[in-house]
């Protein structure tokens, strides 16, 4: 089955700056990947996804790229705000059985 | 407005007593999901519905079982809960596989 990996588990950013997100992935075929923001006691949102026939997708100060030769996305926050700050999830979609898999999460913390 | 709506929000049971989660949805998606999520980790898949055919995980625990009366429904029964099921309880419905998943804001769960 799929397995994706998330880096880094924790990051600390200054209100203004970017942050990136990084997510490798185990099954060639694979061809959906979100990204999910989750706030404390709330359920995951989807702020973008991108699919296997694009390389970059972007939406306002969000942005996500595609290496499908090296297996991995990121993740690319400009002008972090501190409503910014949560856990964000990558996930890869398995090509058996069109079920999501997600990376462990990472904490963004921004700090006015 | 929220599309997926998970009752109860908190739901409190005593070891081995049988409960029962909630999850309707108003976007008559074809496919809906119930997700595992412990303190600090990701979601993790117990089960999906793609229409009325039932797709369970294979690490699934025997004691997690589902049903989904109509399309706008989905239910999650435990039939005897042990500590280590203590979790937050996920819904997600999307429209079909390999598409966006919209999740609610889940269900917390604990056991007395």
């Amino acid at each position: 089955g799929e397995n994706v990996e998330q880096h880094p588990s924790t990051l600390s950013v200054q209100e203004g700056d970017s942050a990136v997100i990084k997510c490798t992935y185990s099954d060639s075929a694979s061809n959906y990947f979100p990204w999910y923001k989750q706030e404390l006691g709330k359920g995951p949102q989807l702020i973008i996804d991108i699919r296997s026939n694009v390389g970059e997708k972007k939406d306002q100060r969000i942005a996500v790229t595609l290496n499908k030769t090296a297996k991995h996305f990121s993740l690319h926050i400009t002008e972090t705000q501190p409503e910014d700050s949560a856990v964000y999830f990558c996930a890869a979609v398995d090509s058996g059985y069109s079920t999501l898999t997600f990376g462990k999460g990472t904490m963004l913390l921004v700090s006015p | 407005d929220a599309m997926v709506i998970q009752n109860p929000r908190y739901q409190v049971t005593q070891f081995g007593k049988p409960v029962t989660l909630s999850c309707s949805q108003t976007l008559n998606h074809n496919v809906m999901y119930w997700y595992q999520q412990k303190s600090s980790q990701a979601p993790k898949l117990l089960f999906h519905y793609y229409d009325k055919d039932f797709n369970n995980e294979a690490d699934t625990p025997d004691n997690f079982q589902s049903r989904r009366p109509n399309t706008s429904f989905c239910f999650l029964d435990i039939r005897s809960p042990g500590l280590g099921d203590a979790a937050m309880y996920l819904c997600a419905t999307s429209i079909d596989r390999n598409q966006p998943q919209h999740f609610g804001d889940g269900t917390r769960l604990s056991i007395l």
